[in-house]
């Protein structure tokens, strides 16, 4: 597709359970960032990768959470145990990103998963 | 720890008022700011890519302009319509380490009709 492609939409899940969430970034962007957005908060930044160098899983709020991504293609969020603070909406984004410096082209969003843990 | 901070945090127009946001970030080692638009049930979508002092760009009834030597870019509406309802954000890469960009909080806008 031509656009960022983020599944689940809606995932409702019971506290305690494991969650995968996914983003299929366009194609040929190297940058693949993760972040999310709980309640009456900003966009919270979680992991971000870059082509094959090491991810920055600096933003990650716990080792409940964890990340990977196959190449410069698809990319997976769990979040193992999860708890009702884990509740938000988890967005994905893609961008081209020139070797030696950061990306100054634009983020590509996808529509977001809205987590819910009850 | 990089900051980048909006406001106001939340502002309420009537339409065809004009108004304008502010974003501030560390003003060393800039590289780029961007604004986006962030509507109610949609992802957020790119305004403007600002890179060099002193810019100033445009897109319909918004524009935006970029101070890197003080630290700030301010975001413009003119005739504001009730369309224009939604949260608008700022972001900026950290200027060491793998350069990800963080977001600024916000400034949920509402148009009155």
């Amino acid at each position: 597709g031509a656009g960022v492609s983020q599944s689940p939409s809606n995932k409702v899940t019971e506290k305690g359970k494991d969650v995968e969430l996914r983003c299929d970034p366009i194609s040929g962007h190297t940058a693949l960032y993760w972040y999310r957005q709980r309640l009456g908060q900003g966009l919270e930044f979680l992991i971000y990768f870059q082509g094959n160098s090491a991810p920055d899983k600096s933003g990650l709020p716990s080792d409940r959470f964890s990340a990977e991504r196959t190449g410069e293609s698809v990319s997976t969020l769990t979040i193992q145990r999860t708890q009702q603070e884990d509740s938000a909406v988890y967005l994905c984004a893609s961008s081209l990103r020139l070797a030696g410096g950061p990306v100054t082209g634009e983020l590509f969003f996808g529509e977001g998963s809205r987590l819910t843990v009850l | 720890i990089l900051n980048v901070e909006q406001s106001p945090q939340s502002l309420h127009v009537q339409e065809g008022d004009s108004t304008n946001f502010t974003c501030s970030f560390p003003s060393s080692n800039f590289y780029a700011l961007h604004w986006y638009r962030w509507e109610t049930a949609k992802s957020p979508e790119a305004l403007f890519v600002m890179t060099l002092n002193g810019d100033e760009k445009k897109k319909g009834r918004i524009s935006a302009t970029l101070n890197t030597k003080e630290g700030y870019s301010y975001l413009y509406i003119k005739g504001s319509q009730p369309e224009d309802s939604a949260t608008y954000l700022c972001a900026f890469p950290t200027t060491s380490g793998t350069y990800k960009y963080i977001f600024g909080t916000g400034t949920r806008l509402k148009v009155l009709a």
